[in-house]
């Protein structure tokens, strides 16, 4: 079974700095995708940025970007110009490429943002 | 185009009771998923349904079981309500790419709280 994890359980940000996110996971598989999602206090789920395995490329959305280490098996978020707006729970999620739709969460990091 | 609803918000029920949880996905979106969120066990899956069909299946009593009708709209029922079934409950929809290329966007959930 696939597992992700998300070492930071809180990060703390400065308006305009650049924050990073860690996550690792675990898998046999070589097909799969992996997300970073975004929860700030009003619970809904967000798409950050989204990740193909079989990509080598980092996957950018203007201020967000990722690190992806294919053979670490590691997937970190980069937020760069950090704003208040960013303040939320940040997931990040694996999906298996076989076919289901099932994502598999780790446990979240809450960012802060402090002005 | 319109996200993911999710009727009702807010619930409150008492130790014993059912209830009926409804979700209706973007347009043309035909895969539906389930996600409970708890502060202690965090983001796990529920179920999967496409075309009218349940998919995926997550670790959950026989308590809990869902369907999707013809317009993909999708219910998800608990029985025999139990303290620890309170919770955030989310849904998903995508596309569903063969493949499995597709991202999955979430509803703004349902809290539910067991008395």
């Amino acid at each position: 079974a696939q597992t992700v994890t998300q070492s930071q359980p809180e990060m703390s940000v400065q308006e305009a700095e650049t924050v990073t996110l860690s996550c690792t996971y675990d898998t046999s598989e070589s097909d799969y995708y992996l997300f970073w999602y975004k929860q700030p206090p009003s619970r809904q789920m967000i798409l950050v940025i989204r990740q193909e395995a079989y990509k080598q490329q980092n996957a950018t959305e203007n201020r967000f970007s990722v690190n992806f280490q294919k053979a670490a098996k590691s997937f970190s978020l980069k937020i760069s110009d950090s704003q208040l707006g960013d303040a939320a729970m940040y997931f990040c999620a694996y999906r298996s490429g076989s076919g289901y739709s099932t994502l598999t969460f780790g446990k979240g990091t809450m960012l802060l943002v402090s002005p | 185009k319109a996200g993911v609803t999710q009727t009702p918000r807010y619930l409150i029920k008492t130790r014993g009771q059912q209830v009926t949880l409804s979700c209706s996905p973007i347009s043309g979106h035909r895969s539906v998923s389930w996600y409970q969120q708890t502060p202690g066990q965090g983001l796990q899956f529920l179920f999967e349904y496409f075309s009218e069909t349940q998919r995926n299946k997550g670790n959950f009593p026989g308590r809990f079981s869902g369907r999707q009708f013809s317009n993909s709209r999708s219910e998800m029922n608990v029985s025999t309500l139990e303290l620890g079934d309170s919770a955030l409950y989310l849904c998903a929809s995508s596309l569903y790419i063969s493949g499995g290329q597709d991202t999955q966007y979430f509803g703004p959930g349902t809290r539910l709280t067991v008395l």
